[in-house]
């Protein structure tokens, strides 16, 4: 079936500073990926739809100067969280479409201190 | 009108037994019906899915029930195991305009032996 590669799984970083996370669609392409933000023991909450070769749509409340986002190719969307602080630790999960239907990464787990 | 209900918010089932967990929504463009299972620390994966002119899907255990003049469906998992225990999402989503998917609250399965 189709996969869904996120990395990293885990990352600790300084307030202040800035993180990518990478998200590749391995056997399939994805004109179209989702990102989720996931809050311990809650359901995940869609931040933005990233479309290849054009701007990203956010959810209403998600701030678009903060959660960069990047579709450059068919195969992958990046995911930067700019000027991180305390209260962006989260779980962070993409997800493609693909004939399987949607596909999830195995998320990544950002902490910062 | 894009939300998706799902209830219990946590169930507890003996080792053996029927695991029931409901979902409703109430946008009627809503043509795809997934259920996803989580593991602590893991993307959500797939389970099974069903269309809106089906009424019953069935997989192993696993079995939807699609009551498409109620909004409702359910999903249903026979004989269930201590590795069933998990978080399941019940979503919902435009399947044929690709668009985002909407994800229930989620419901918490322990299964005890």
């Amino acid at each position: 079936g189709a996969v869904v590669s996120q990395h990293p799984s885990r990352v600790i970083c300084k307030s202040g500073t800035s993180v990518k996370i990478e998200c590749r669609s391995l056997d399939f392409q994805a004109t179209t990926m989702f990102w989720y933000r996931q809050f311990p023991k809650q359901s995940l909450m869609l931040m933005a739809t990233s479309n290849e070769g054009s701007k990203a749509t956010y959810e209403q409340g998600v701030e678009k100067d903060k959660f960069l986002i990047n579709h450059a190719s068919l195969t992958l969307s990046t995911l930067t969280v700019t000027s991180a602080h305390p209260e962006d630790s989260s779980f962070y999960i993409c997800s493609a479409r693909s004939t399987d239907g949607y596909t999830f990464g195995s998320g990544t787990r950002l902490t910062v201190v | 009108q894009q939300q998706v209900k799902q209830s219990p918010q946590s169930l507890i089932v003996q080792k053996g037994g029927i695991s029931i967990i409901n979902c409703a929504y109430e946008n009627t463009a809503f043509d795809y019906f997934p259920w996803y299972q989580q593991f602590p620390g893991k993307g959500p994966a797939l389970l099974i899915a069903i269309r809106p002119d089906v009424s019953e899907k069935k997989e192993g255990r696993f079995t939807i029930s699609f009551n498409k003049s109620a909004k409702q469906f359910s999903l249903h998992i026979m004989d269930s195991q201590p590795g069933d225990s998990a978080t399941y999402f019940c979503a919902a989503s435009i399947r044929t305009s690709y668009d985002k998917v909407i994800f229930g609250p989620g419901t918490s399965l322990s299964v005890i032996p």
